[in-house]
């Protein structure tokens, strides 16, 4: 079946570790993107990516570092320099129309917790 | 820049009783909005958009939802809940920026069915 995966599910850091969290999609989609969530925040966009080679800041990206070397991936890296990383990640794409916008389709998301 | 604003963090309501869940966005220009719903611990799913055409749009699992381009909302509703229905619901507005687009989010609803 065609969809979002990230993984893992769970996953704990310590304090000063770069971790990096994985996002393939099979939908053939063109645009990619990643979400922070906390509580009573709603989604607040660290980076996005409209084509392979090519990505820009969202909202939020000081501490957060980004790839797209290949369409179906979009891993995301949580590097030592963010401060609050504990939150939930959700990766999301959508394909690119000439005209008027598209949704998102969504992953299941990724609980990172700081220990 | 768009903003959206959903009008209430927290809707309690009694499973068969009707609901209805407010959006309120900024800016009328070529508009394209979205209601997502997210259950614990998952991902985002789509419930209905608007793009054009007729003001009432029908979605999944009974809900729907109505553009009222004078009044800039775009309200959720749902003539009889289940428990089910419980969850987070996440109003959206599609802005274009540069060449592309991105999705403006709401802060969220919580959606409490109480039997």
């Amino acid at each position: 079946d065609g969809g979002i995966t990230q993984s893992p599910k769970y996953l704990f850091r310590k304090e000063g570790q770069n971790v990096t969290l994985s996002c393939e999609q099979n939908l053939n989609h063109d645009a990619m993107y990643w979400y922070r969530q906390d509580p009573g925040q709603g989604l607040r966009l660290i980076y996005y990516s409209q084509i392979v080679n090519d990505f820009q800041k969202g909202d939020i990206a000081e501490g957060y570092s980004v790839s797209r070397e290949k369409k179906e991936s979009f891993p995301l890296t949580v590097t030592s320099a963010q401060k609050n990383p504990t939150a939930f990640y959700l990766c999301a794409s959508s394909p690119k129309r000439a005209q008027g916008p598209t949704e998102a389709f969504f992953g299941q998301g990724t609980r990172l917790t700081v220990v | 820049a768009q903003s959206v604003t959903q009008l209430d963090s927290q809707v309690p309501v009694f499973e068969e009783a009707p609901v209805e869940l407010r959006c309120n966005y900024s800016s009328s220009v070529s508009v394209y909005l979205f209601w997502y719903v997210q259950y614990p611990n998952q991902g985002l799913q789509l419930l209905l958009k608007y793009l054009s055409g007729s003001t009432l749009v029908k979605g999944i699992n009974g809900f729907e939802a109505e553009f009222n381009k004078s009044q800039t909302s775009f309200h959720l509703r749902k003539p009889s809940v289940h428990i089910s229905d419980t969850a987070e619901y996440f109003c959206a507005v599609s802005e274009r920026a540069g060449n592309n687009r991105k999705l403006i989010w709401g802060l969220g609803t919580s959606l409490a069915v109480n039997p």
